[in-house]
């Protein structure tokens, strides 16, 4: 069956450039998170989507980063803007309702 | 807020060894934990969960224990193989119902043959 699926796997963009990551999470997952990583760096919480919930949206760094989920499935994190040091691996993650979360295999952002 | 951090950021061990590697944890009412596998240039791979009303628990070649008087959870894995080379997460559920994961740094396990 099909994981979770991010694009575009690699992305190149200048300063000052707004991006879009797309992920399309697994059929049926309720919950999906997004996450930063940044080299040799863990996991940095973004955002979570649960259902028709408001998102909780703590872990967003700035008033440039925005993300949606639309129709409870396809969800688009967009980056207005970008700086240098938004370049970094972010990963999208979807669970069924249960805790465990499958991971993509992130996109990887460099901002030049 | 929750914080969930490793207490090494490398660890080395011989091939066929067993390995241990450690987590800690802040939050006393964090009620889900998961250890996750990350290999250079792939997403995160579940391995296993404990739930706080367990101390233990396996499952093939790991096992994770947790220890809530100390808040301290810890993943083995049996007889060490190349494979297992990757850096490892633990994660946890901040609280009893919520879903938002909590990552630590990550211990980056090394196979020396």
């Amino acid at each position: 069956g099909a994981g979770v699926s991010q694009s575009p796997s690699n992305k190149v963009t200048e300063k000052g450039k707004d991006v879009e990551l797309r992920c399309d999470p697994i059929s049926g997952h309720t919950a999906l998170y997004w996450y930063r990583q940044s080299l040799g760096q863990g996991l940095e919480f973004l955002i979570y989507f649960q259902g028709n919930s408001a998102p909780d949206k703590s872990g967003l760094p700035s008033d440039r980063f925005s993300a949606e989920r639309t129709g409870g499935s396809v969800s688009t994190l967009t980056i207005q803007r970008t700086q240098q040091e938004d370049s970094a691996v972010y990963l999208c993650a979807s669970s069924p309702g249960q805790v465990e979360a499958f991971f993509g295999q992130g996109t990887r952002l460099t901002v030049v | 807020g929750e914080s969930v951090g490793l207490h090494l950021p490398t660890l080395s061990v011989q091939e066929g060894d067993n390995s241990i590697i450690n987590c800690a944890y802040s939050n006393s009412a964090s009620d889900y934990f998961i250890w996750y596998k990350q290999e250079s240039g792939k997403g995160p791979q579940f391995i296993i969960d404990i739930r706080s009303n367990m101390d233990k628990r396996q499952g093939q070649r790991v096992t994770v224990l947790l220890n809530k008087t100390v808040k301290h959870l810890s993943l083995q894995i049996a007889a060490t193989q190349p494979g297992d080379s990757a850096v490892y997460f633990c994660a946890g559920a901040p609280a009893k119902g919520a879903q938002k994961l909590v990552f630590g740094q990550g211990t980056r396990l090394t196979i020396n043959p």
